[in-house]
């Protein structure tokens, strides 16, 4: 089973600054299938990314992916107060499809 | 306009079983395969299976096969999640989520359902 390591697990910050968020993988992922989540309390997780680097609809251009292997980037460049919310990476290389633990975006 | 419709909240015991059902609307459910996931409370995600709505094929997460069965009703567009032997760990939000390809499997899910919390307790 792929372990999926996100760091940090809280991200402090203000809004209209940017957030770099990190997702490890245990082993490389193939064709680079990892994608990212967002979720907010006591909502469903809502895709942001596919394919590691692919924005799904109606997402905006300010949330963007970026990486290969076993190292992921998620970037959002710069913070509305609607992003505020945990980010979760899922690779779909290797059955079981696995979720990292998540990072919390939080308001400084 | 897509819609997954979860089944409310369940309490249940330990050693029972619990059916969650997930209607879908807005679209053809054949078109989609779906998938479970759940969360406990405070934790992250976990991947529990797919449902080929065409034909009714699955494939469970070995860490669920005995306990868990998935099956459609294409006629009510409905999908649903059987997970039996409940224990305390099995409290959870229980998510049916579609699979982002058409009539294809790419194992990552661009719809979900509002969640069906399921607590197991004596």
């Amino acid at each position: 089973e792929i372990v999926l390591t996100q760091s940090p697990a809280t991200l402090s910050l203000s809004p209209g600054e940017r957030a770099t968020l990190s997702c490890g993988a245990s082993q490389s992922l193939r064709s680079s299938y990892l994608a990212w989540y967002q979720q907010k309390p006591g909502l469903a997780p809502r895709l942001l990314i596919y394919d590691a680097s692919n924005r799904a609809t109606g997402i905006p251009d300010r949330f963007s992916g970026s990486g290969s292997g076993t190292d992921f980037t998620l970037t959002i460049s710069g913070l509305e107060p609607e992003d505020f919310a945990v980010y979760y990476c899922q690779q779909y290389a290797n059955s079981p499809w696995t979720f990292g633990q998540g990072t919390k975006v939080e308001i400084k | 306009q897509v819609q997954l419709v979860q089944s409310g909240a369940e309490v249940k015991k330990p050693g029972a079983s619990v059916r969650v059902s997930c209607k879908a609307s807005g679209y053809t459910l054949t078109t989609y395969s779906m998938h479970w996931v759940r969360q406990a409370p405070g934790q992250g995600l976990e991947w529990m299976g797919i449902i080929n709505p065409t034909d009714g094929s699955t494939s469970y997460a070995q860490r669920f096969q005995g306990r868990v069965t998935m099956t459609r009703d294409t006629s009510t567009s409905t999908v649903y999640m059987d997970l039996s032997s409940l224990r305390s760990e099995d409290t959870a939000v229980y998510y049916c989520a579609r699979d982002f390809a058409v009539r294809g499997v790419r194992n990552y899910f661009d719809y979900w359902g509002q969640g069906t919390l399921v607590t197991v307790s004596s």
